[in-house]
């Protein structure tokens, strides 16, 4: 069944601006990983954080994570057209099992 | 070198034939999965295989079935394709079930 929720369902921003996507989930995680997907590509892993983490950067890319809220933002700073595509958040429980949200389609506009 | 491959690419077919979706990783992972994506982009798990235990989504009709003839392969067929099943299939492998995934191109199958 589906656990994350990404929000919003489509963001379009400029070049040069910042772009954040929520994920809401439901039950609780061991980890929630981020994916990109170019149109007509396969899934790009982006950043894996720990239920017991806050926060990570990975380049661009800041990822928080709060457990009590059930609920992480992916932001990408300083976008490029080149960010654009679809990003989904997926949980793992403990079962090992990754179940991804609906994605969240970036534009950025040059 | 691309680490996790699928052959065919496109695959058309028509209605009720059997047909096979190859995959191979060279990460040297031991646990390998099949995603199907609708054509409202929700990915959905079918299977999660390692050399130990075979894991099916409950959901998934038995006309699907994995084989793997070792580690580095996981190849997905499909008796008496439906209509319903055009869809993009990815593979993907993993160093463990918790970790990121690494995917596949994906197989975009077209069932007439």
């Amino acid at each position: 069944s589906q656990q994350g929720e990404e929000d919003p369902q489509a963001l379009s921003i400029q070049e040069g601006e910042n772009a954040t996507m929520n994920c809401s989930y439901k039950t609780s995680i061991n980890n929630l990983q981020w994916y990109r997907q170019n149109s007509g590509r396969g899934l790009v892993h982006l950043i894996l954080i720990r239920s017991n983490e806050r926060e990570k950067h990975s380049g661009r890319l800041r990822v928080t994570l709060d457990t009590s809220k059930k609920s992480s933002s992916l932001l990408i700073t300083a976008s490029r057209a080149a960010d654009t595509a679809s990003y989904f958040c997926a949980t793992v429980g403990s079962q090992g099992n990754l179940i991804f949200g609906k994605g969240t389609k970036l534009s950025v506009k040059p | 070198d691309t680490a996790v491959s699928q052959t065919p690419k496109y695959l058309v077919t028509q209605m009720g034939n059997d047909k096979s979706i190859k995959c191979e990783q060279n990460l040297g992972h031991d646990t390998m999965y099949w995603y199907k994506q609708d054509s409202k982009k929700f990915l959905k798990i079918m299977f999660s295989y390692n050399n130990k235990e075979l894991i099916i989504n409950e959901t998934v009709p038995n006309r699907f079935s994995p084989k793997s003839p070792d580690k580095a392969h996981l190849n997905l067929h499909i008796n008496s394709l439906e209509l319903g099943d055009s869809a993009v299939y990815f593979c993907a492998s993993s160093q463990e079930r918790g970790a990121g995934r690494f995917f596949g191109p994906g197989t975009r199958l077209t069932v007439l």
